[in-house]
């Protein structure tokens, strides 16, 4: 299995603030790789596909970048409403192993 | 717009089998672009992808669940189905079925809970 670490693991952050998440897979899986948001009692959230691709209606505010083994999520100007969990996922071999999640909170 | 829908109960006794559907709506399960996988989600834990099917028939488990794991399909109701048999309380979670054509076509259903309890 491809093994996938996120970090942070979790991090403060204030409304207007960029932020970066970083995902390394233990192994190169090209540009197969997804970010979802996740908000409390709720499925998670297409952000990112095919590692930097925005899925629509997503706002721009969100980026995604990197390939083969380094990816990172940026949000460029946090607003209250991103305060969630984020998870990369790789779809390049199954099982399409899950990151550990990063919880971005209110500073 | 599809939406997926789980359904199955909530409790189940350990040792038994977890059987749960979902129910595809607004659009054709047979679509042969898309795939349809089940995630699971203990609480206040992360996601753990379970596997999935394609309307072929073709399936990918999770080698950590394969020996107890059975996806299946059903396109005459617009349904695919998890089984996992021999639960315990580490089974319990919440249970989310999701289609995707690893593109942005990316779907969830509202997620199950459910809980392995005597």
């Amino acid at each position: 299995d491809i093994q996938m670490t996120q970090s942070p693991s979790s991090l403060s952050a204030s409304v207007g603030d960029g932020v970066t998440i970083t995902c390394r897979p233990s192994q190169s899986i090209s540009s197969s790789l997804n970010w979802y948001q996740q908000k409390p009692g709720k499925a998670p959230k297409l952000l990112i596909y095919a590692a930097s691709s925005l899925q629509s209606g997503v706002p721009s505010r969100f980026g995604g970048g990197g390939s083969g083994t380094v990816f990172t999520l940026t949000i460029s100007s946090l607003q209250p409403e991103d305060f969630a969990t984020y998870y990369c996922q790789q779809t390049y071999s199954t099982p399409y192993t899950f990151g550990q999640g990063t919880k971005l909170e209110i500073k | 717009q599809v939406l997926l829908q789980e359904s199955g109960p909530g409790l189940v006794k350990p040792s038994q089998t977890l059987s749960l559907t979902c129910t595809v709506s607004g659009g054709s399960i047979s679509s042969g672009s898309y795939y349809w996988s089940w995630i699971r989600q203990p609480a206040g834990k992360g996601l753990e992808w379970i596997g999935r099917i394609f309307t072929s028939g073709g399936t990918n488990y999770n080698p950590s669940l394969k020996s107890r794991v059975t996806i299946s399909v059903d396109t005459s109701k617009n349904q695919f189905s998890l089984k996992l048999n021999s639960v315990t309380a580490a089974d319990t979670a919440v249970y989310y079925c999701a289609s995707s054509n690893d593109g942005s076509g990316d779907y969830w259903g509202q997620g199950t809970l459910v809980t392995v309890s005597s």
